[in-house]
């Protein structure tokens, strides 16, 4: 129950391309799903987080699209350009002051210009 | 304002001896966070500290351990190092906790020969 299962682990999308990654949880007690992005040599970094109370949250080219019903979110990057070559995490957390986010286990995101 | 800070960055050890890794968080920050990052496992859960005290563990054995002192610095310590063990460990800090956006430092690269 307290895991979330992203896909898929590695993806290569052609520059000015649409790069989708999706993640599927099973705790209904979760209730905020950040998308982190990792650089080498560097640690995660937020990009853009959504709450399960709107079904779509867009910042720049980074979308992200949240079906409650099916407990499934995804990351669209619209325009992918080679900058964004990165490792991609989904997240997802309880609301407890406590509590860790719990990762899905990345997607590895390759951009060829 | 600074980010997080880890030290060191590579360490190199060997099976049964211990390491303790030191981070630094966002100056007002006081929740201090512990990840170990691996390939098979992504990013896991160690521990959380707030105000000195810690308010949450991952599923690790007891052979990792932390503290955080005052001023919000955070160490963790892992006793009997295992080649398993070999992985980048990761600090994040936010001000409080709960949904806050989590910081990440760069992380220390351990290697247990």
């Amino acid at each position: 129950q307290q895991q979330v299962k992203q896909s898929p682990q590695s993806l290569i999308v052609q520059k000015g391309g649409i790069s989708i990654i999706n993640c599927a949880y099973e705790n209904t007690a979760f209730d905020y799903f950040p998308w982190y992005q990792q650089f080498p040599g560097k640690g995660p970094a937020l990009l853009i987080a959504i709450r399960p109370d709107v079904s779509e949250k867009k910042e720049g080219r980074f979308t992200i699209s949240f079906n409650k019903s099916a407990k499934q979110f995804s990351l669209h990057i619209m325009d992918s350009q080679p900058g964004d070559s990165a490792t991609y995490f989904c997240a997802a957390s309880p609301p407890q002051a406590g509590t860790a986010l719990i990762f899905g286990k990345g997607t590895t995101l390759s951009v060829s210009s | 304002k600074a980010g997080v800070t880890q030290t060191p960055r590579y360490l190199i050890k060997t099976r049964g001896q211990q390491v303790t890794l030191s981070c630094s968080p966002i100056s007002g920050h006081r929740s201090v966070s512990w990840y170990q990052q691996t390939p098979g496992q992504g990013l896991q859960f160690l521990f959380e500290y707030f105000s000195e005290t810690q308010r949450n563990k991952g599923n690790f054995p007891g052979r990792f351990s932390g503290r955080q002192f005052s001023n919000s610095r955070s160490e963790m310590n892992v006793s009997t190092l295992e080649l398993g063990d070999s992985a980048l460990y990761l600090c994040a800090s936010r001000v409080r906790g709960g949904q806050e956006t989590q910081y990440f430092g760069p992380g220390t690269r351990l290697l247990v020969l």
